[in-house]
């Protein structure tokens, strides 16, 4: 299986620039995905195939990366950004989900 | 506009099996491959596998090969999922999600919690 890798947690200021990292243990072409998880809610798509924000994310949300490092950028960071974020890729079988990024602010 | 609306959530005995569902609405239902996910407490997310509604093929990871059993009921545009021999392991939230625009999960549902204890 493809492992996605992602730092665990990370603590920011409001306003301030934050990037969070995905590395593939293989190749996954443009086909990996961002979403965004509050507690006590299901997981919300932000970015699809690397860069394309989804219906309705704010433009401070942004992607990037092709091929095993992807990164999901948030510039700037808002109160309500304090969430867990996981990417997962769509290109290997099974589809698979990094442990997720636990974003906190300071 | 789509909406997935799963069952509540479920307290179930050891080696018992428990099954959900997830009432899609919104789209047409059997154009669409409707996934599962599990979540264990604390952590991260795990595929399942998926239906397509119209022929009722499905796709799983090997984690999960006999022990979840995915089916639709094409008249009610709903999606189940049963999950068999359940352990403590199993304990989790369940969510069914969507690939509408494909290659990724862009609907979810509020997700079931399945609490497997005696």
């Amino acid at each position: 299986d493809t492992v996605l890798t992602q730092s665990p947690a990370l603590a920011v200021s409001p306003g301030e620039r934050v990037s969070i990292s995905c590395r593939a243990s293989e190749g996954v072409n443009s086909y990996m995905h961002w979403y965004q998880q509050k507690p006590g809610q299901q997981p919300k798509l932000l970015i699809y195939k690397a860069s394309n924000l989804a219906s309705g994310v704010p433009a401070r949300f942004s992607g990037s990366g092709s091929g095993t490092d992807f990164t999901l950028t948030i510039d700037p960071v808002e109160a309500d950004d304090t969430a867990t974020y996981f990417c997962q890729q769509s290109w290997n079988d099974p589809y698979t989900f990094g442990a997720g990024t636990k974003l906190e602010l300071k | 506009q789509v909406k997935l609306l799963q069952s509540g959530a479920a307290l179930v005995k050891p080696g018992a099996s428990v099954k959900m569902s997830c009432k899609a609405s919104g789209y047409t239902f059997t154009d669409y491959w409707v996934s599962w996910v599990k979540q264990s407490h604390g952590k991260s997310l795990e595929w399942i596998g998926e239906i397509y509604p119209n022929s009722g093929a499905t796709n799983f990871n090997e984690k999960f090969k006999g022990k979840a059993t995915l089916t639709v009921d094409k008249s009610t545009s709903t999606a189940y999922m049963e999950l068999s021999r359940l352990t403590s392991e199993d304990s989790a939230i369940y969510y069914c999600t969507l690939m509408y625009t494909t290659d990724y999960f862009d609907y979810w549902g509020q997700g079931v919690m399945v609490t497997v204890s005696s």
